[in-house]
C-alpha cells in the first residue's frame, strides 16, 4: 500500500521568500509517479507539478520545484518568490503501477503567505 | 475541449434524503475515479470505474454508497439516506490511461454536500 506523510499542518510564509513544502512517501512499487496540487478556497485541485520515479531531473514549472531524493523517499514542493496569491492548501499525491486507485494523497499543507 | 465537469457544484440534503453527484469525464477519457474530501482532510479514494464496470470499489462505504458509468451519459455517485457524516466534497477526475502516469488525471471542480 502506498502511504504519503505531509508533516506541516499549517506555514506562515512572508510575501517573496521561497518555501519549502515536505513530502514522503512509502510504496514497494519501482516505478511511480509524485504530484502536487494545490487548493485554494475556492476548492478546485489546481495541478502544479509532476515527477516519475525514473526521472533524473527535478521537475520544473515556472516557480514551482521539486526536489526529488528518491533513496530519502521525498519529494519536497518549493514555491520561488512566494506571492499572496500562493495561500492555499498544498497536497502532495503519489500513483504507482501496482494500484488501480489512482492517486493517494497526504493530509496536506495550509500556506498562508503574509505581506 | 471541456474539462472534467461535475454536477450540482453545491447540494443541501436532509438527513434521510438521497443524493446524486454527476461527472462527465473528458472528451476521450474512459477511466473515472472518485474521491471524498473530508473537512481538513486530502482526498481519500472511493471508486475507480470504466465504461459499464466498476474495476475497484474498496474505498466505498459498504451500505447506502453506490457508483456507476453507463455506457452512455455521466458518472453518478449516489448516497442513500445521507447522514452528516456524508458532508464532504466529492471529486471526480478522469484519465485517458488504466494506471495514472505523467499529468494525464485531470480533476474536477468538485461537488460539496451539506447534510442537514
Amino acid at each position: 500500500a502506498q502511504k504519503i506523510t505531509q508533516t506541516q499542518p499549517g506555514m506562515f510564509v512572508q510575501e517573496k521568500e521561497a518555501v519549502t513544502l515536505d513530502c514522503t512517501y512509502d510504496t514497494s512499487d519501482q516505478s511511480y509517479g509524485l504530484f502536487w496540487y494545490k487548493q485554494p478556497s475556492s476548492g478546485e485541485m489546481i495541478f502544479l507539478i509532476y515527477q516519475g520515479s525514473y526521472d533524473e531531473q527535478n521537475a520544473t514549472e515556472g516557480r514551482y520545484s521539486l526536489n526529488f531524493q528518491k533513496a530519502r523517499k521525498s519529494a519536497n514542493l518549493v514555491i520561488s518568490a512566494s506571492q499572496l496569491g500562493d495561500s492555499a492548501m498544498y497536497f502532495c499525491a503519489m500513483s504507482s503501477r501496482g494500484g488501480a486507485d489512482g492517486l493517494t494523497f497526504g493530509k496536506g499543507t495550509h500556506l498562508i503567505i503574509q505581506p | 475541449n471541456a474539462g472534467v465537469m461535475q454536477n450540482p457544484r453545491h447540494l443541501v440534503r436532509r438527513r434521510g434524503q438521497e443524493a446524486r453527484l454527476r461527472c462527465s469525464p473528458m472528451k476521450g477519457h474512459s477511466h473515472v475515479y472518485w474521491y471524498r474530501q473530508l473537512p481538513e482532510e486530502g482526498l481519500k479514494f472511493m471508486v475507480y470505474l470504466q465504461k459499464e464496470n466498476i474495476i475497484d470499489e474498496s474505498g466505498m462505504p459498504k451500505e447506502r454508497f453506490s457508483a456507476e458509468f453507463p455506457k452512455e451519459g455521466p458518472s453518478i455517485l449516489r448516497i442513500q439516506q445521507v447522514v452528516r457524516g456524508d458532508s464532504a466534497a466529492y471529486f471526480c477526475a478522469s484519465s485517458p490511461l488504466a494506471v495514472v502516469s505523467g499529468n494525464t488525471i485531470y480533476f474536477g471542480e468538485g461537488s460539496w454536500l451539506t447534510v442537514v
